[in-house]
């Protein structure tokens, strides 16, 4: 089975543009949930969706949205960038293990803005 | 979800067995215990999770303390490639309505196996 797949992997945009992340997540697994990772904050949670809902979104301003396909690809959005934008944007993919779940995650998209 | 408590950093020698603690004291009774590691300019990898029994996979095994308020993370023998940041995460068990997918990171502990 393909694992999870971000693009582009490397993106470099100037203040006040706006980027399109994209996600293709493991077939068959209808949640995926998108992480940024920066040095000083480390990983933290933006938001998840299962079957084409936001069922729920982490602390982060209203310019960093997303959507799901009915086909469980993903794509995230961060309208007019900032310099604190910068970071490794990581989404995963999940499923159920019993009451558990395990996270698939891909290799990220490295976003930085000049 | 309960908050945990990791070494910032610990080394192993390749070969020998590289033993991870993690405190969860607030830990409640419907929450798993993930771990979960990074290795640089990678995503996450997801290695076990348990309850209140030890669990034991391909990766690693999973010590859970009787009164479940800490953990090990045991990987047997500790190769180079399993230099990372190991993240230890309690998160409560999946239900209808519940949200797949969210995980508290906290800072993890940077192992570094030297040769």
């Amino acid at each position: 089975k393909a694992g999870v797949t971000q693009t582009p992997r490397y993106l470099i945009k100037t203040r006040g543009q706006q980027v399109t992340l994209s996600c293709s997540p493991i077939s068959g697994h209808r949640s995926v949930s998108w992480y940024q990772q920066t040095p000083g904050q480390g990983l933290q949670f933006l938001f998840e969706y299962f079957s084409e809902t936001q069922r729920n979104k982490g602390n982060f301003p209203g310019r960093f949205s997303g959507r799901q396909f009915s086909n469980s690809r993903s794509e995230m959005n961060v309208s007019t960038l900032e310099l604190g934008d910068s970071a490794l944007y990581l989404c995963a993919s999940s499923v159920k293990q019993g009451l558990g779940e395990k996270l698939f995650f891909g290799s990220g998209t490295q976003l930085s803005v000049l | 979800d309960a908050k945990t408590t990791q070494p910032t950093s610990m080394d192993c020698a390749e070969g020998r067995a590289a033993n991870l603690p993690c405190n969860h004291s607030t830990i409640s009774g419907n929450e798993y215990v993930y771990w979960y590691r990074q290795i640089h300019s990678q995503g996450p990898q997801y290695i076990i999770h348990g309850l209140k029994n030890n669990e034991t996979n391909e990766m690693a095994s999973l010590i859970i303390t009787e009164d479940r308020k800490s953990s090990t993370l045991i990987l047997p023998h500790a190769t180079l490639r399993d230099t990372a940041v190991y993240y230890c995460i309690v998160r409560g068990h999946y239900d209808r309505g519940s949200t797949l997918g969210r995980l508290y990171f906290g800072r993890g502990t940077q192992l570094t196996v030297w040769p």
